[in-house]
């Protein structure tokens, strides 16, 4: 049964800093695997989608890693800014399209 | 224009009601899934539909009960309501249903049952 882990489950950090966020998974045969971005009160924003034969994927100041051998991803937030605090969700999809997903990392960046 | 809207974004009921959530696309998309997020911020797929058709189907109470008339729009109708289904449901939905598609989501409906 697959099962996905995110650490930390929060995280506060100063304006400016650089962050990574990780994700694990215990079941490699996955299809990709998605990163979400949830404000509060709101629904999810995808942010990037990795596919399984990829390593990495990028959009602007966030990078996300695959290692699908290992079961592991990370996003990295280059530069963080307060407008990027929310919730973080990692979720890996098999071939039906069922997503399934971690407990979500909350990050607030502080001015 | 929104892509995935759903109705109502709150909904407070008693114990025992039936209700519905509504959800619809304009993206075009052929699959469309129903998730729950419990009172811990975890979510979980409960449906999934592929042109009107049930492809998932997970461990959920026969009390929720999906329907499709459309592919455009997937509702969720929910009898004899317990408190346990207090929850945020969202609705989401991806061009195809096998392939590299990103999923995207509705804003979310706050469902609290009293």
């Amino acid at each position: 049964k697959q099962e996905v882990t995110q650490i930390p489950a929060a995280l506060s950090v100063p304006e400016g800093e650089n962050l990574v966020l990780n994700c694990s998974f215990t079941d490699s045969a996955i299809y990709n695997l998605q990163w979400f971005r949830q404000d509060p009160g709101k629904g999810l924003t995808s942010l990037l989608l990795i596919q399984s034969s990829q390593r990495e994927q990028t959009s602007g100041r966030l990078n996300a890693s695959l290692d699908k051998s290992s079961g592991r991803s990370t996003l990295y937030i280059a530069a963080s800014q307060p407008g990027d605090s929310a919730t973080y969700l990692c979720a890996v999809s098999s071939n039906t399209g069922k997503l399934i997903f971690g407990q979500g990392t909350t990050l607030q960046v502080k001015p | 224009d929104t892509a995935v809207s759903q109705t109502p974004k709150y909904l407070v009921t008693q114990m025992g009601n039936d209700k519905s959530i509504k959800c619809e696309q304009n993206l075009g998309h052929d699959t469309m899934y129903w998730y729950k997020q419990d009172s811990k911020k975890f979510l979980k797929i409960m449906f999934s539909y592929n042109n009107k058709e049930l492809i998932i189907n997970e461990t959920v109470p026969n009390r929720f009960s999906p329907k499709s008339p459309d592919k455009a729009h997937l509702n969720l109708h929910i009898n004899s309501l317990e408190l346990g289904d207090s929850a945020v449901y969202f609705c989401a939905s991806s061009l195809r249903q096998t392939g590299n598609y990103e999923q995207y989501f509705g804003p979310g409906t706050r469902l609290t049952v009293t």
